[in-house]
């Protein structure tokens, strides 16, 4: 099946900073990504929608200064958390829809947890 | 409204079978996913069905779509220790752009030897 990578894994940073996760689909072109972020024992919550080539459609209450979302190509989508807070930390999972395909399968990455001191 | 509901917990004994229970409330989602979440890990799509099929069976999975009460099942026969996990259902919702997954809250399950 499809693969869709996330990296890093996980990271530690310092309040203030901003960290940025990439999401990439490793044998597929994926017109559409997703993030989400999930809490410990939590469903996953959708953040935005990622189309390459445009802005990020954000869901109601996410904020697009403090998650700003990069779709530069077809196969590589990141979420930068910018001047993260202990608040901030949280699982962020990616997934990805081949492109084309409106209603078919999204493949998932493996997940980067983010922890903030 | 967008909302997907889950029990939370689910315990059997190994070789029982397992079901998982959802409901959902958008009448015009197309597909509904089962998601298997293991610790720590992203999630895998274990099975899907379309709306107009009832029942769909794929070696120990089975799972039942009762449209008329907006509620899927997802039924593990023969449950294995590996079968331990998070147990995420989903609807797909259709807008212009696309669609997008709403998940439910997951049910854990717990198979004891």
């Amino acid at each position: 099946g499809a693969v869709v990578s996330q990296h890093p894994s996980w990271v530690i940073c310092k309040s203030g900073t901003s960290v940025k996760i990439e999401c990439r689909s490793l044998d597929f072109q994926a017109t559409t990504m997703f993030w989400y972020r999930q809490f410990p024992k939590q469903s996953l919550m959708l953040m935005a929608t990622s189309n390459e080539g445009s802005k990020a459609t954000y869901e109601q209450g996410v904020e697009k200064d403090k998650f700003l979302i990069n779709h530069a190509s077809l196969t590589l989508s990141t979420l930068t958390v910018t001047s993260a807070h202990p608040e901030d930390s949280s699982f962020y999972i990616c997934s990805a829809r081949v492109s084309g395909v409106v209603t078919g399968e999204l493949f998932f990455g493996e997940g980067s947890r983010l922890t903030v001191l | 409204g967008e909302d997907v509901e889950q029990s939370l917990f689910l315990s059997v004994r190994e070789g029982d079978s397992s079901v998982i229970n959802c409901t959902y409330t958008d009448s015009s989602s197309t597909y509904l996913y089962w998601y298997k979440q293991e610790p720590g890990a992203g999630l895998q799509l274990l099975t899907y069905i379309f709306s107009n099929m009832d029942m769909k069976q794929d070696q120990r999975l089975t799972v039942l779509l009762n449209k008329k009460d907006k509620h899927l099942s997802l039924r593990i026969a023969d449950t294995q220790t590996g079968d331990s996990a998070i147990y995420f259902c989903a609807e797909i919702l259709i807008y212009n752009q696309g669609g997008k997954l709403i998940f439910g809250q997951g049910t854990e399950l717990s198979v004891k030897p």
